[in-house]
């Protein structure tokens, strides 16, 4: 079945560490996004692809850190630069960017302990 | 002025009223709208998608785009309490550095009542 898989559904961080958020994708889509949800929000862009090698910051980039080496995969790297990390983190991909409907995975929550 | 604004609610509606949820947008150019509902912990899943100025109607949604007030709404009819959701407005930018972004309103929590 094709879809979007996110890993792991839960991660728990230190504070002052790394982390990287998995995103893998078989719809063979070219654009991926990445947002963020915090609780009773909507969801706020941190990066987007168009295409492999390829990225741009969405509204709330700092901190946060992507690659986009293979057209299935676009993981998020949290850093220790991020001052408050503990969030719902969605990966979407889409056909083309921006004009196709959305699939979005099942969602990484993540906590920093 | 936000991107993509929308009234937080909570709406609460009847079983069997229209629930009416509203969005309005910055960027004029704009030409991709969607509307998304989101269960509690869980992803968002997309109900409808319009393109074009007027109505666009699937079995009991009908969303409805004015593009020279810069609107979008989402009307349910026949509200049934599995509706009961948060519902994402969400658009795409037109151009320029920002083309294909996809931006997201806060979301509206509708609640249908027995």
């Amino acid at each position: 079945d094709g879809g979007i898989t996110q890993s792991p559904k839960y991660l728990f961080r230190k504070e002052g560490q790394n982390v990287t958020l998995s995103c893998e994708q078989n719809l063979n889509h070219d654009a991926m996004y990445w947002y963020r949800q915090d609780p009773g929000q909507g969801l706020r862009l941190i990066y987007y692809s168009q295409i492999v090698n390829d990225f741009q910051k969405g509204d709330i980039a700092e901190g946060y850190s992507v690659s986009r080496e293979k057209k299935e995969s676009f993981p998020l790297t949290v850093t220790s630069a991020q001052k408050n990390p503990t969030a719902f983190y969605l990966c979407a991909s889409s056909i083309i960017l921006g004009d196709t409907e959305a699939f979005f995975g099942q969602g990484t929550r993540l906590t920093v302990v | 002025q936000k991107e993509v604004e929308q009234n937080s609610g909570p709406l609460s509606v009847p079983e069997g009223a229209i629930a009416s949820l509203n969005c309005t947008y910055s960027d004029r150019g704009s030409q991709s709208f969607f509307w998304y509902r989101q269960y509690s912990g869980k992803s968002p899943e997309l109900i409808m998608f319009i393109y074009s100025n007027g109505d666009k109607e699937d079995g009991r949604f009908t969303a409805q785009l004015n593009k020279a007030s810069q609107y979008v709404s989402l009307l349910i009819r026949d509200s049934q309490p599995s509706d009961s959701a948060t519902y994402l407005c969400a658009v795409n930018s037109a151009g320029g550095t920002s083309y294909g972004k996809l931006t997201f309103g806060q979301g509206t929590i509708l609640t249908v009542h027995p």
